[in-house]
């Protein structure tokens, strides 16, 4: 049972756009979540969290947006650079600072010069 | 500071063997967290341990173990490999004190090929 949905398994974006990356849940008990970007041949690298008291967070070039009520989160990129070119994980936790993480099975995405 | 460090990177192993992948955690960290990738599945949590003791357990079976010293430095084993535990094993550290916002640190993995 995939309890992190991630169900575009790749997104192609022009340089400079907007990179929008989706992922749903089910587990009602999860309340932090967090976005891995994930390079060839490179362990898994954090990018942004958000706790489920929050809606929105931001850092830089990168925005995480929450919807408790529709159990959905999103990723929006912008503007899209050659360097984000890379798979995008969504995980979960039940509990903040939780080690154990429920991941989704990843986003590719291609930034296109 | 020396990142993550997982040995060996790549293996390559037959039905019925054994085998122990090593960890070596961020200096300072004291939980270990180990993670299989396989293609469509995502990462999958197999256990964490803090303190040398496993303080979580993910849904594998007793084939799977793990281990960690007191240096945090943390090994698992796979016994009787089967065909489906070819993957990714990916070791993550953290501090584990819980009390803050606990972003994982991963290793680059090991690439274990069961054949």
């Amino acid at each position: 049972d995939q309890q992190v949905k991630q169900n575009s398994p790749s997104l192609s974006v022009q340089e400079g756009r907007i990179s929008i990356l989706n992922c749903d849940y089910t587990n009602s008990m999860f309340d932090y979540f967090l976005w891995y970007k994930k390079y060839p041949a490179e362990g898994p690298t954090f990018l942004i969290s958000i706790s489920s008291i929050k809606d929105k967070n931001e850092d830089g070039r990168f925005t995480v947006f929450l919807n408790k009520s529709a159990k959905h989160l999103s990723l929006h990129i912008v503007p899209s650079q050659p360097g984000d070119s890379a798979v995008y994980f969504c995980a979960a936790s039940a509990s903040f600072g939780n080690e154990k993480l429920t991941f989704g099975t990843g986003t590719r995405l291609t930034i296109i010069p | 500071k020396a990142g993550v460090t997982q040995t060996p990177r790549y293996l390559i192993k037959t039905r019925g063997q054994q085998v122990t992948l090593s960890c070596s955690p961020i200096s300072g960290h004291r939980s270990v967290s180990w993670y299989q990738q396989t293609p469509g599945q995502g990462l999958q949590f197999l256990f964490e341990y803090f303190s040398e003791t496993q303080r979580n357990k993910g849904n594998f079976p007793g084939r799977f173990s793990g281990r960690q010293f007191s240096n945090s430095r943390s090994e698992m084993n796979v016994s009787t490999l089967e065909l489906g535990d070819s993957a990714l094993y990916l070791c993550a550290s953290s501090v584990g004190t819980h009390t803050g916002a606990n972003v994982l640190t991963f290793g680059a993995g090991s690439r274990l090929t069961v054949l």
